[in-house]
């Protein structure tokens, strides 16, 4: 089944810890993305990646980092989580952005 | 910041009516409009993309694209309660097709 795959799907973390969020994708696309959700304030693109190794920020990329290694993979870091990035996170991916993105089941992250 | 705006709603239409979502954009460069749709807890979940001026039908589902006036919409034909979700447009934005930018979305209630 063609699928995005993110794990954990929930979290619960403390103030600093280092986190990792994975993603994976087994339709070969090269497009992906990183997504936050919040109440009121929508879906905002934190990072996308064109292909392997090549990534670029989006709108609030401050507190993540992300790497392409793989093309099927794309993890999303919190190298020192903060409260502020509680939220519920997405990955997406796509062979052609232009025909839209397929979204993950979401990651559901809370920072205390 | 490029803009997308949707009234928030809630729309409320009865089952068998025509639900009419709308969504605004701030960039003239963009060449690519979606729509999504998203459940309560669930991922976005890609309903339709178009690219010209005019109308695109897909099944109950029509997009309509007016690049000069800078809004698509998203007509809903023979409402079912299933139907019942947040609407979320989205537009390519920055001239760039891997950079999706998502309005707040509209939550739409189909009532029996």
């Amino acid at each position: 089944e063609a699928q995005v795959t993110q794990n954990p799907r929930y979290l619960i973390t403390v103030t600093g810890k280092k986190l990792t969020v994975t993603c994976s994708q087994n339709m070969n696309h090269e497009y992906m993305s990183w997504y936050r959700q919040d109440p009121g304030l929508g879906l905002r693109q934190i990072y996308y990646s064109m292909n392997v190794e090549v990534t670029d920020k989006g709108d609030v990329p401050e507190g993540y980092k992300v790497s392409r290694k793989e093309k099927r993979n794309f993890p999303l870091i919190l190298e020192s989580p903060s409260p502020n990035q509680t939220s519920l996170y997405f990955c997406a991916s796509s062979d052609r952005v232009d025909y839209g993105y397929t979204f993950g089941s979401g990651t559901r992250l809370t920072v205390v | 910041q490029k803009e997308v705006e949707q009234n928030s709603g809630p729309l409320s239409v009865p089952e068998g009516a025509i639900a009419s979502l709308n969504c605004t954009y701030s960039d003239r460069g963009s060449q690519s409009f979606f729509w999504y749709r998203q459940y309560s807890g669930k991922s976005p979940e890609l309903i339709m993309f178009i690219y010209s001026n005019g109308d695109k039908e897909d099944g109950r589902f029509t997009a309509q694209l007016n690049k000069a006036s800078q809004y698509v919409s998203l007509l809903i034909r023979d409402s079912q309660p299933s139907d019942s979700a947040t609407y979320l447009c989205a537009v390519n934005s920055g001239g760039s097709n891997y950079k999706l930018t998502f309005g707040k979305g509209t939550l739409l209630t189909v009532n029996p």
